[in-house]
This record gives structure tokens, sequence and C-alpha cells, in this order.
């Protein structure tokens, strides 16, 4: 079955601080998607990312990163230089076993302080 | 562009009352619909999804249902709420299967 888990039930930086979010993933498919999504204070979820497991290749947009690595199973996220308007819940999800909806893990929640 | 409406932000009932929560999108046809709840402190549990009209699958069993009348249209709803279904309620819908979900303001149900 499909699954995914965040270790880091929360994180505290400083602003300008660098900090990765880490997602372990578990699946049957020899091809699938992974996503990460940001949940503000206010509540509603913001996409971030789709990523296919064909390309293990970084992804790089602005201060945020993601490094997919399939050998460990791992999609983790980093941010550079931290701001508090990062200050956030993320979670990453991968899509159920029939591909029809997306299941995510229990997100991690990032404070960044000035 | 597309659009997906959710009301009420923020909802408070008693036990016992009954429950119905509205869902919409605008600006795509056939969509892949979806309600998620997070209670307080969790994830994100899936509830029900659907993937046409009158085609609803429920990923979990409890005091919940789902209706989807309209191609655009999603509807949970419950005769009879208990405390358990307090939480965090968004919808959302994808295009597809296996692509990004984009999702709802939320609904902040809260059950006294």
């Amino acid at each position: 079955a499909q699954k995914v888990t965040q270790a880091q039930t929360e994180i505290s930086v400083v602003e300008k601080e660098d900090v990765t979010l880490d997602c372990v993933y578990e699946t049957r498919d020899t091809t699938y998607y992974l996503f990460w999504y940001k949940q503000p204070p206010s509540g509603e979820l913001v996409f971030l990312i789709r990523r296919n497991s064909f390309d293990e290749q970084n992804e790089i947009s602005g201060r945020y990163s993601w490094n997919f690595q399939k050998s460990t199973s791992s999609f983790n996220f980093t941010i550079t230089a931290s701001q508090v308007v990062d200050s956030a819940v993320y979670f990453c999800a991968i899509p159920n076993q029939a591909g029809t909806a997306l299941i995510f893990g229990k997100g991690t929640t990032l404070s960044v302080s000035s | 562009s597309q659009t997906i409406h959710q009301w009420p932000a923020t909802l408070v009932q008693p036990v016992g009352s009954p429950l119905s929560l509205e869902c919409t999108v605008e600006g795509t046809s056939n969509p892949n619909l979806y309600w998620y709840r997070q209670a307080a402190g969790r994830g994100l549990q899936l509830l029900f999804y659907s993937v046409g009209i009158g085609q609803i699958s429920s990923e979990v069993p409890q005091n919940l249902s789902a209706s989807r009348p309209q191609d655009r249209q999603f509807i949970l709803s419950s005769k009879k709420l208990l405390l358990s279904d307090s939480g965090f309620y968004l919808c959302a819908w994808s295009p597809t299967m296996n692509t990004e979900a984009f999702f709802g303001q939320g609904t902040r149900l809260t059950v006294v």
C-alpha cells in the first residue's frame, strides 16, 4: 500500500537558516508521482511541486529545492535562507494505488523566527 | 482559469444536528473531486473521492456521506453529527488521475 512518512513533527529555525524537511515513501508502483504542499496559517493547501519517478534530477525553484532519491525512497525538501513567511505546515504526498487520490503524510510544522 | 469554492468557512453545530458542506469548481469539466478532513494537529485524511457524477468512493467508514449531484458540485453530509466530527474539512479537485489536487479554503467545523 502507498504510504508517506514525515518523521519530523516540528522544526524551529531562525531566519536565514537553511532547513530540510524529510519525506520517505512506500509504493509498489514502478512509476509514480510525488508531491509537496504548503499549508500556511490560513489553512488552504498550496501545491508546490509534482515529481515523476522517472526524473531523479534535483529541482530548484528560487529558495526551494527538492532532492529525489529513488534508492532510499526519499523526496526531501530544502528551503534556503528561510524567512518568516515560510512558517507553515508542509505535507508530502503520493497517489493511492489506483491513482485516484493523494495520500498525505502527517506533515511537518516549520516555524521560522526573526 | 479554474477556481474552487467551499463554504461556509466556519461552522459551529450541536451534537446530533445535520451537516451539509458544499463545494463547487469553476472553469473545468469532469474533474475528480475530493473531501479531506484534518483533525487538530494531525495530517490529512481522505474521506471521499469522486471521478464522475453519482460516483462516490468512501475511504473511511464513518458518520459522513458525500454526493455529487452535478459535474462540478460535491457535497459532504451527515444526518447526526458527533463530537468526533469536529475538524477542518477541505474540498479539492484534480483534472485527472495522478496529478496534483487543488484545494478550497476549508471549513472549520466545531461540534459542541
